[in-house]
This record gives structure tokens, sequence and C-alpha cells, in this order.
């Protein structure tokens, strides 16, 4: 069992469509990282929250902490082949010293 | 301005075999990591530096895995003897202020145990 689960675990969606991918646990963390990662690559920092309600965006990427600082979610408005990629949410505990974890990703593949 | 250089890209050796999979840090980090990526497994921090010294080593899976950082601009992760289950995607990160801060990924080193 993993700290962070991410669901859903894979997307396939259209060019143009909406979507919503989720980071929860039971833990608080003092912040959170959504990273992105192509094949054959390493993990990309998107963004990095730290304020418990605090949402960000990033062109057609929102994110938003979760008031109590224990979930996260990544929303992508009309989503483009160029968005397809693992993308992953990274924490560090309050309870853990500080640690960072990673949730087991979300696989988005945007088909054209 | 150069990221994080991992070498060798690709490795595949017998079961048995010494591996060593080393990285160099971007110029100006204090802080280096050692990841493992697996479908299964996910991403899994093995172990973290700061200023060359190893601050939390509680993710590397048993002895047979040992993390070493020389200097600011180099660090090995070495696996003796290598098994199958070693089978992986290794990846070197650095950053600076440890681990709230951005971490730079290298491309990965894809070890292969036969």
């Amino acid at each position: 069992t993993q700290l962070l689960e991410q669901s859903p675990q894979f997307l396939s969606i259209q060019e143009g469509e909406n979507l919503t991918v989720y980071c929860n646990s039971s833990s608080v963390f003092s912040s959170l990282q959504w990273y992105r990662q192509e094949p054959g690559e390493g993990p990309v920092l998107l963004v990095t929250v730290v304020t418990g309600g605090e949402v960000k965006k990033l062109k057609r990427l929102t994110f938003q902490f979760g008031d109590a600082r224990k979930d996260s979610s990544l929303h992508i408005t009309a989503a483009q082949p160029g968005d397809t990629g693992l993308y992953l949410c990274a924490g560090i505990l309050l309870a853990a010293g500080n640690m960072l974890t990673f949730g087991g990703g979300t696989r988005l593949m945007v088909k054209p | 301005d150069a990221g994080v250089i991992q070498s060798p890209r690709h490795e595949v050796t017998e079961m048995g075999q010494e591996v060593t999979l080393r990285c160099k840090p971007i110029s100006g980090h204090n802080s280096l990591f050692w990841y493992r990526q697996t479908m299964m497994r996910g991403l899994e921090l093995l172990i973290y530096f700061n200023n060359n010294v190893p601050i939390d080593d509680s993710g590397m899976p048993e002895d047979r895995f040992s993390a070493k950082m020389p200097n600011a601009s180099f660090s090995t992760l070495k696996i003796q003897p290598s098994e199958p289950r070693d089978s992986a995607v290794y990846f070197c990160a650095s950053s600076n202020l440890g681990l709230a801060n951005e971490q730079f990924f290298g491309p990965g080193t894809r070890l292969t145990v036969l």
C-alpha cells in the first residue's frame, strides 16, 4: 500500500477533453509536488503547493491542494497530445521526517 | 547548462555480477537522490545525500546496494551481487536545500539483470 494513492492509474482520452487526476493520502503533507514524466526521461517538476486550499495554474493545468493538506488534484482543460505522459504526485510527510514520497502515477494518453 | 548526467544509459548484466551506476549532479546543487522505478512499485527513493553526506538510506533494499558520494560532483550506486529482481530504471536527481525544493532528474539508467 502506497502512502500516496493516485487515481486513475490509466486514462486515455481524445484531444480537447478535460480530465482530473487525484492524489490522496490519510496523512498530512507539508508540501506536495506534481511531476510529468515522458518515456525514456526523468520526471520534470510542474508545480509545488504548500498551503492548504492553494490553487495554482500553469496554462491549461490547474493544481489544487486540499484544505487539510492530505490530497491534491490536477485538472487539465482541453487536453492535447503533448500532455501525454506519466503524472506523479510527490509529498513530504509531516509525520515521517523529511522524506519525499511518490504516488504510483497516472499514465495519460491523449489521442489526436 | 548541463542537467544531471547519468551513465550508463543502459546496462545488461548477468545475475551475480557487480553493477555500478554513476551520476553527476547539477553544479551548485547540494542534495543528491537515487531512485528506482518499476511498473510494480513505481518510483522509490533509495538514498539521499546532503553536502556529500548520506542522510537517509532507509530506502536501500538490502546490503547488496551501496551508494557513495566522494565529492560534490560525483556519486555512485553499486549493486553487488546483482539479481534479476534488481532490473529497473535507476534515476539520480539533484536539488538545492534538501527534499523541499525542485528535484532535477537525470535521464536514468535502465538496468536489466539476466
